[in-house]
C-alpha cells in the first residue's frame, strides 16, 4: 500500500507570496492532518480535515488555510508569506478522525520542505 | 492544557549500551501517549502507544516504553541501542480537543 504523498518535496518562495502544498493520504484514509516543523518551535498542529470539513484547528493566523477533496487529497495553502514561515511542512494520514483513533496511529508523509527568502 | 515535555534536546549512547529517552506528561483524565521517531530528510514513524493496560509497552524495532502515573512519565527504552537508532524522537500526548501534542524532540545519537 502506498504512503502519504506529498508534494513537491522542496519549495522556494519570496515574501508577499503565497504557495499550495498538497498531500495525497493512504488508500481508504479519510483523516488528513497538517502540521508545522521547525527547530525553534517543534511540532505545531495546524488543522484536521475529515469527510472534507475542518474538524481542527490550532493557533495559527488565518493566512494558513486547507481543504480536502473529496478523494480526501488535502491541500494547504499560504497566503502572504513572511520569512518565518520557513519550515518543514508534514501531512499525516488515519482512517478515522482524532487522536482518539488510538487503532490506527498517525502515518506521515516525508513533508514538503518551504523557504521563503 | 495538556502538554509534554522532552528533558533532554540530545542523548548519546554507546552502540550495544541500553538507551533511555525521557518524556513527562501534563493531562487531565487519562492519558494517550505515543511516540514517534523522525529520520534525517523523512516524516515521522509510529513506535508505540499507550492507552490503557499494561505499563510496559512494546513497540517497533525492539523499543519499548514504561508508563508511570505516579511520576507522569512515559520514557522510551531499548535494552541495546544500534547505530541505526540514531534520530529524532518524539513524545506525544493526546489533547482535550482530540489533537496530538508533540513534544521538542530528542535527538538519539548511538556511537559505534
Amino acid at each position: 500500500k502506498a504512503g502519504v504523498t506529498q508534494t513537491p518535496r522542496y519549495l522556494i518562495k519570496t515574501r508577499g507570496q503565497q504557495v499550495t502544498l498538497s498531500c495525497s493520504p493512504i488508500s481508504g484514509h479519510r483523516s488528513v492532518s497538517w502540521y508545522q516543523q521547525t527547530p525553534g518551535q517543534g511540532l505545531q498542529f495546524l488543522f484536521e480535515y475529515f469527510s472534507e470539513t475542518q474538524r481542527n484547528k490550532g493557533n495559527f493566523p488565518g493566512r494558513f488555510s486547507g481543504r480536502q477533496f473529496s478523494n480526501s487529497r488535502s491541500e494547504m495553502n499560504v497566503s502572504t508569506l513572511e520569512l518565518g514561515d520557513s519550515a518543514l511542512y508534514l501531512c499525516a494520514s488515519s482512517p478515522r478522525q482524532g487522536a482518539s483513533s488510538y487503532n490506527s496511529p498517525l502515518h506521515f508523509g516525508n513533508g514538503t520542505r518551504l523557504t521563503v527568502t | 492544557a495538556q502538554s509534554v515535555a522532552q528533558p533532554e534536546d540530545q542523548v548519546n549512547v554507546a552502540e550495544g549500551n541500553p538507551l533511555t529517552v525521557k518524556c513527562t506528561y501534563s493531562v487531565s483524565g487519562n492519558p494517550y501517549l505515543f511516540w514517534y521517531v523522525q529520520y534525517p530528510n523523512r516524516g515521522l514513524q509510529f513506535l508505540l502507544k499507550y492507552i490503557t493496560g499494561d505499563n510496559l509497552v512494546k513497540g517497533s524495532y525492539g523499543f519499548e516504553a514504561e508508563f508511570n502515573k505516579s511520576q507522569t512519565s512515559f520514557h522510551l527504552k531499548k535494552p541495546s541501542a544500534l547505530v541505526s537508532d540514531s534520530a529524532l524522537y518524539f513524545c506525544a500526548v493526546r489533547d482535550d480537543t482530540d489533537k496530538l501534542i508533540f513534544g521538542t524532540g530528542t535527538r538519539l545519537q548511538v556511537f559505534p
